[in-house]
């Protein structure tokens, strides 16, 4: 099956950074998906992004699909985006998820 | 995008019992599926649910543990059987965006989750 890499694991900014998160898949995905999970357990949908590229405020996505990676900005990073980042993406219309990125803003 | 409720938002269960949780969605959907997430772990997929038909289960995971019902589209539960600690998890389940537009794979969201704790 499709396997799914996120790096960092762990990430710590100082409040007003930037940052760079990516995810690497193992085979072609024709959904993809950038998840924030909040310290309440709740998934909230960032970005639905098998190619190309989007923006939404601070953050911004990109998919390479040929080169089956995607990337995840968060700029002006602010204390309220401290939580897991998770991409996940899928052929069959399921989602396989990485193991996270881990954030940690601190003011 | 679709509204999706769970319920219970949470539980804490003896071991041996059993435990069904509910997702409502909003509006009438195709493809309904059902994930665990383990302490401080990824998200991994149970089953995949479409109203109608029996739920197809991924590797692991096996029809009597976590029975699934899909008795119309737009409602499913998932019994966790025969509980152990091992099965303190969050459950959530997801949705396919129906759309408009009608994508071949489109948006899933998810419910809060039902965080269930054995003890």
């Amino acid at each position: 099956g499709i396997q799914v890499e996120q790096s960092p694991p762990d990430l710590i900014l100082q409040e007003g950074a930037n940052s760079t998160l990516r995810c690497n898949f193992s085979d072609s995905v024709n959904n993809l998906q950038w998840f924030h999970q909040n310290p309440w357990g709740q998934l909230i949908n960032l970005f639905y992004i098998p190619s190309g590229t989007k923006q939404n405020g601070r953050l911004s996505a990109t998919t390479v699909a040929t080169e089956r990676y995607s990337l995840l900005y968060i700029s002006s990073s602010q204390t309220t985006d401290s939580g897991v980042y998770f991409c996940a993406g899928g052929s069959q219309g399921n989602l396989i998820f990485g193991k996270g990125t881990k954030l940690s803003v601190k003011p | 995008s679709a509204v999706i409720s769970q319920k219970p938002s949470r539980d804490i269960c003896q071991r041996g019992t059993s435990l069904t949780i509910q997702c409502q969605v909003d509006s009438q959907v195709t493809m309904m599926f059902w994930y665990r997430q383990q302490p401080g772990q990824s998200l991994t997929l149970i089953a995949t649910a479409n109203q109608g038909s029996e739920a197809t289960y991924e590797s692991g995971f096996v029809i009597d543990k976590f029975p699934i019902s899909r008795p119309n589209l737009t409602f499913s539960t998932l019994t966790v059987s025969n509980m152990s600690p091992e099965d303190s998890s969050i459950y959530l389940c997801s949705v396919e965006d129906p759309g408009p537009p009608v994508k071949s794979y489109n948006e899933q969201f998810f419910g809060p989750g039902t965080r269930l704790t054995v003890l």
